[in-house]
């Protein structure tokens, strides 16, 4: 069964940093890009950044880029995020997602993991 | 930063046609996707590659798009497709995705 799991969520204080991680398992991990995508409570998806099947490329929303940093191990199958420098407006459940490559297309998501910032 | 625009809220009977758009400035040179979310899921696909419906959506679901403008059609709405409903796509370089701000599907 094709599966993404994160983990890694919590309650941080602004200007802190928090790593997730993203676990696959099921599929073949290397032939696929990986995203991270978040929602603030109430709000809606926001896209947060993408690193390529071999971890070669990375690209990031204008609102993480030079905080966030995504990075995947793919002998452990698993994408990850650091979050530096954090503030209160990056609260949100973040999803790992896949993106498969015959059309671009988001289909296999995690359940999520919630981050709060808050002092 | 690139932004997709979608309406706030959407509402019909069943057995309507409910009708969901999204316009971008990049939408005649990038693809569009929508996702249905309910709440406390995660999202999922419902139509890819602006017109194509992956396997095991119902076939009342049907995309397309024209322009800056892309379009999500649920025909014969049931009250099962009340849902939090996201186009996607990506700016004019393809790199840098973006999701419309989401439409609220409502059956009355």
């Amino acid at each position: 069964q094709e599966q993404l799991v994160e983990s890694g969520g919590g309650v941080v204080q602004p200007g802190r940093s928090l790593t997730l991680s993203c676990e696959a398992s099921g599929f073949t991990f290397s032939r696929y890009a990986l995203h991270w995508v978040r929602q603030a409570p109430g709000k809606g998806l926001e896209w947060v950044a993408v690193v390529s099947y071999d971890g070669g490329n990375e690209y990031y929303a204008d609102f993480v880029k030079g905080r966030f940093t995504i990075f995947r191990d793919n002998f452990k199958n698993t994408v990850s995020l650091q979050m530096n420098s954090l503030r209160a407006e990056d609260t949100a459940v973040y999803f790992c997602t896949r993106m498969r490559g015959s059309d671009g297309a988001f289909d296999l998501w995690g359940r999520g993991t919630m981050v709060t910032v808050s002092s | 930063s690139y932004e997709l625009s979608q309406p706030p809220s959407v509402s019909v009977s069943p057995g309507q046609t409910a009708t969901i758009t999204c316009s971008g400035d990049a939408l005649p040179t990038q693809l569009a996707y929508w996702y249905q979310q309910k709440p406390g899921q995660a999202p999922v696909l419902v139509v890819t590659k602006d017109t194509e419906r992956p396997s095991g959506i119902p076939e009342r679901f049907s995309g397309s798009s024209s322009g800056t403008t892309a379009t999500l059609s649920i025909s014969g709405v049931q009250a099962e497709d009340e849902a939090d409903y996201y186009c996607q796509s990506a700016d004019s370089s393809g790199f840098y995705l973006v999701f419309g701000g989401g439409t609220r599907l409502t059956v009355l």
